[in-house]
């Protein structure tokens, strides 16, 4: 079966500072990784996916991630945030263990103060 | 706007009552998903339909059923409720069905408040 574990519940941050949401799953065949962001009182839109290729996935908003296989890992980054990113993130896996419904984490809350 | 229509937004009702929540997927979208939302389990699957068929099974309990009907809208029936069946419903179209790949488009989803 596949998971995804969101480390990290809430990231504080400050305006114009750096920011790295971490994901991990667990999967033992080739997976696809997807990342989310729900904005208050909204459904969940996706940021970026990768699917093969390129290990750094660049999306929408100046997010990219990095997919690391040794590591299991699909960590989203963004070089200066903005206050319009506070938001809850979520890291989404499909495929692994033969299941094609991405299966999502928790959700990080990315909080950005002035 | 995601293009998926979901109502209603809000839906407070008593325990042992039954409901009905109702999705519109995204105009050509062949999927429907539906997803539960609540603080301590998460963002859980419950069930998709592809072009009017069941096409993958999550956590859902036996209480609720859904279906899909020719117009492609999708209808999540909960019932017996419990006050722990208060959560988020969101319901999520895709363009196929069992891709793994593809985009899910999120309505903004039905607040159930079981009393």
């Amino acid at each position: 079966a596949q998971s995804v574990t969101q480390l990290d519940s809430q990231v504080p941050v400050f305006e114009e500072a750096p920011v790295e949401l971490r994901c991990n799953y667990s999967s033992s065949v080739s997976v696809y990784l997807f990342w989310y962001v729900q904005y208050p009182n909204q459904g969940l839109q996706l940021l970026l996916k990768y699917l093969s290729g390129s290990t750094l996935v660049k999306g929408i908003n100046g997010f990219e991630a990095e997919f690391n296989k040794s590591q299991t890992s699909f960590h989203l980054r963004k070089p200066s945030v903005h206050i319009s990113d506070t938001a809850e993130y979520f890291c989404a896996v499909s495929k692994g263990g033969g299941s094609y419904i991405p299966t999502f984490g928790r959700g990080t809350s990315l909080i950005v103060h002035p | 706007d995601s293009g998926v229509t979901q109502t209603p937004k809000h839906l407070i009702t008593a325990t042992g009552q039954r409901v009905t929540l109702r999705c519109s997927p995204r105009s050509g979208d062949l999927s429907v998903y539906w997803y539960q939302q609540s603080l301590d389990q998460g963002l859980q699957f419950l069930i998709q339909y592809y072009n009017g068929e069941e096409r993958a099974k999550g956590n859902i309990l036996e209480r609720f059923s859904a279906q899909q009907f020719p117009d492609l809208h999708s209808e999540l029936n909960l019932s017996s409720l419990e006050l722990g069946d208060s959560a988020l419903y969101f319901c999520a179209s895709s363009v196929g069905g069992a891709g793994g790949n593809e985009k899910l488009f999120f309505g903004s989803g039905t607040q159930l408040s079981v009393l």
